[in-house]
């Protein structure tokens, strides 16, 4: 069955510290994999990895995915209280753009 | 450009009732997908609707049909409500003819509570 694992579940930083959020799959037919950052409703896009090894950055954010090892992180520097939310991985598999999504880490950002 | 817009915000049903939830996509647009997010958990794919046509489908039951228009919009209706069917229903959308691009951008959501 396809799955998704994030970790941690949660993670309680202070304001300027750097985060490593992880997530591993286990999917037939990847297409994709992408990031979201959830705070109270709708799932905002942060990054869509396709490629081993290239790094996709956005400010202080930035991502990677190893296709051989199946596995992306995602890293924030120098957080901030407003990067407190939910991150989603999904990965997306099949032409018809099917996802599975893991539970998501709650990262709390304390000033 | 406009985003994507799903109606009503929340909703309270009794169980066995049915219920139709609606959404708007981005504007360009063609492919709409549907989730289900229960509390503390990441969403579930329910189905995606492409050129009014089911385009893939999660682990759902029949009850839980959808329609897309020929302006992109879609319904989700649920029949025959079930306790565990309360959750935030969310609605993204997404340009299906650029091949290998899932980028999904997602409505508000309808909290949904069956009582």
């Amino acid at each position: 069955e396809d799955k998704v694992v994030q970790s941690p579940l949660s993670l309680v930083v202070h304001e300027g510290d750097t985060v490593t959020l992880n997530c591993s799959y286990e999917v037939t037919n990847f297409r994709s994999l992408l990031w979201y950052k959830q705070e109270k409703k709708a799932p905002t896009f942060l990054f869509m990895l396709t490629s081993s090894g290239i790094e996709k950055k956005s400010g202080r954010l930035s991502s990677i995915l190893d296709k051989k090892e199946l596995f992306s992180i995602l890293n924030i520097t120098a957080t901030q209280t407003g990067d407190s939310a939910v991150y989603l991985c999904a990965v997306v598999w099949t032409n018809a753009g099917k996802s599975t999504f893991g539970d998501g880490t709650t990262l709390t950002v304390k000033p | 450009e406009t985003g994507v817009t799903q109606s009503p915000t929340h909703l309270i049903k009794t169980r066995g009732q049915q219920v139709t939830l609606r959404c708007s996509s981005q504007s360009g647009h063609n492919t709409v997908s549907w989730y289900q997010q229960a509390l503390g958990q990441g969403p579930q794919f329910i189905f995606q609707y492409y050129r009014e046509e089911e385009n893939g489908r999660g682990n759902f039951p029949p009850r839980f049909s959808g329609l897309q228009f020929p302006n992109y919009s879609s319904e989700l209706n649920v029949n025959a409500l079930e306790l565990d069917d309360s959750a935030l229903y969310l609605c993204a959308s997404s340009d299906y003819r650029l091949a290998g691009h899932y980028e999904q951008y997602f409505g508000p959501g309808t909290r949904l509570t069956v009582t």
